[in-house]
């Protein structure tokens, strides 16, 4: 079975500093990979996906994600961070014909003024 | 186009009762999935719909059940409440549930047990 690994459960950053979250995936396969934002209260929203081709994918809200197969990883990072990124992220991996998606236990991030 | 929808947003139940939580998904979107996050558990998966029928379970007691109407539209059922099961349910719609789908989530339905 598929798993998801986010390493970090609570990174802080300056506002205008770069940020990168971990994450790290288990599947025999090339996975479908996707994070996704949560802000307090509500739904998850879609930043980005990896499902073949270019390893580097940009995203919405100026995030980007680099997948390495040989690591496992699909990291997710932002070259300057605005204080509206403050929320938390998840990492997730998608199996085809599974019918569901495995989340990672998030990233809660805060940015500091 | 109008997003996934759920009702109620919030609720508060004492331990014993049932609770049913709606789910209408994106026009076209023939897929439902249910997730129920919580701080120590994190997102965890309930169950699948697609046309009707569960196609996925997750590790969830009987007490959590499903349906999904022929308009794809779901509900999910609690029943006989325990504390434990307080928490922030989320419904997630996609087009045909396969997991290269983007899942599209409702705000969610934050239940409470007392």
């Amino acid at each position: 079975a598929q798993s998801v690994t986010q390493p970090d459960i609570h990174i802080t950053v300056s506002e205008g500093a770069s940020l990168e979250l971990r994450c790290n995936y288990s599947y025999g396969a090339t996975p479908y990979l996707f994070w996704y934002v949560q802000s307090p209260g509500q739904g998850l929203q879609l930043l980005l996906k990896y499902f073949s081709g270019d390893t580097l994918v940009q995203g919405i809200k100026g995030f980007e994600a680099e997948f390495k197969r040989s690591q496992s990883s699909f990291n997710l990072r932002k070259p300057s961070v605005h204080w509206s990124d403050a929320a938390e992220y998840f990492c997730a991996v998608g199996v085809t014909n599974a019918g569901k998606s495995t989340f990672g236990d998030g990233t809660t991030l805060t940015v500091k003024p | 186009k109008a997003g996934v929808t759920q009702t109620p947003r919030y609720l508060i139940k004492t331990r014993g009762q049932q609770v049913t939580l709606s789910c209408s998904p994106i026009s076209g979107h023939r897929s439902v999935s249910w997730y129920q996050q919580t701080p120590g558990q994190g997102l965890q998966f309930l169950f699948e719909y697609f046309s009707e029928t569960q196609r996925n379970k997750g590790n969830f007691p009987g007490r959590f059940s499903g349906r999904q109407f022929s308009n794809s539209r779901s509900e999910m059922n609690v029943s006989t409440l325990e504390l434990g099961d307080s928490a922030l349910y989320l419904c997630a719609s996609s087009r045909s549930g396969d997991g290269a789908n983007v899942l599209t989530f409702g705000a969610g339905s934050r239940l409470t047990v007392l």
